[in-house]
């Protein structure tokens, strides 16, 4: 079967540095997605992710190794707006989108 | 630009009846998708349009059904719902391209079936 692991909950201070782990077992690989998702909103599209390194966009980045089937996300300098759930995804061989079940972030003062 | 739009916000629903979904982009993106969203569950594919004209099943199609007769609307309809249908549901887009073909959200229909 394919499954998409990330923690489930985790916890941060305002101004520190946050790494959120996802794991995949998927059939086939064709890139990889991490979103953002305040509660009561939509996801929102933060990265993507197909060749092995690391993608930096501003406080952001995200990390990729294929031969591992591992990613993180990286949130340095984190803000009170950053407390979301953040959500992994892998396109699979059939060229759909594979989630996991998010990340609850909880940043406190 | 609206980007894409869902209607209703929120539906409150009897069992057996039967109720359309609404979703309508102006991005003239050629593929569309419907997802749930489930506490404790990944977002799953119930159904998918990579063109107008087509429509594919996903991972959770039973008791759903879509059409796709333009490039902008793609309805999915419950035909008697079910309270194993209480969810929140997600209306999405992409170009359809090769490469990255990220896809965009609506903001969601929550919807509760008694």
């Amino acid at each position: 079967g394919q499954n998409i692991d990330q923690p489930t909950e985790m916890t941060a201070t305002e101004g520190a540095i946050v790494q959120i782990n996802c794991t995949y077992q998927t059939s086939g690989f064709n890139g990889l997605f991490w979103y953002q998702q305040h509660a009561g909103e939509a996801p929102t599209f933060l990265s993507y992710n197909v060749l092995d390194g690391l993608e930096e966009k501003g406080r952001f980045s995200s990390f990729l190794s294929r031969s591992k089937g591992y990613s993180y996300l990286l949130l340095k300098e984190l803000q009170m707006k950053d407390s979301a759930s953040y959500l992994c995804a892998v396109r699979d061989d059939n060229y759909q989108l594979i989630w996991g079940a998010g990340t609850k972030l909880i940043i406190k003062p | 630009t609206a980007g894409i739009t869902q209607a209703p916000t929120s539906q409150i629903l009897a069992a057996g009846r039967s109720m359309t979904l609404r979703c309508t982009q102006d991005m003239r993106h050629n593929a569309m998708y419907w997802y749930r969203q489930d506490l404790g569950l990944g977002l799953r594919l119930i159904h998918y349009s990579n063109t107008a004209g087509t429509t594919g099943k996903g991972e959770v199609p039973d008791g759903y059904s879509v059409s796709r007769a333009n490039t902008d609307d793609f309805p999915l309809t419950l035909a008697s719902a079910v309270p194993s249908q209480t969810s929140v549901y997600f209306c999405a887009s992409s170009t359809g391209t090769s490469g990255e073909d990220t896809q965009y959200f609506g903001p969601g229909t929550r919807l509760t079936v008694l």
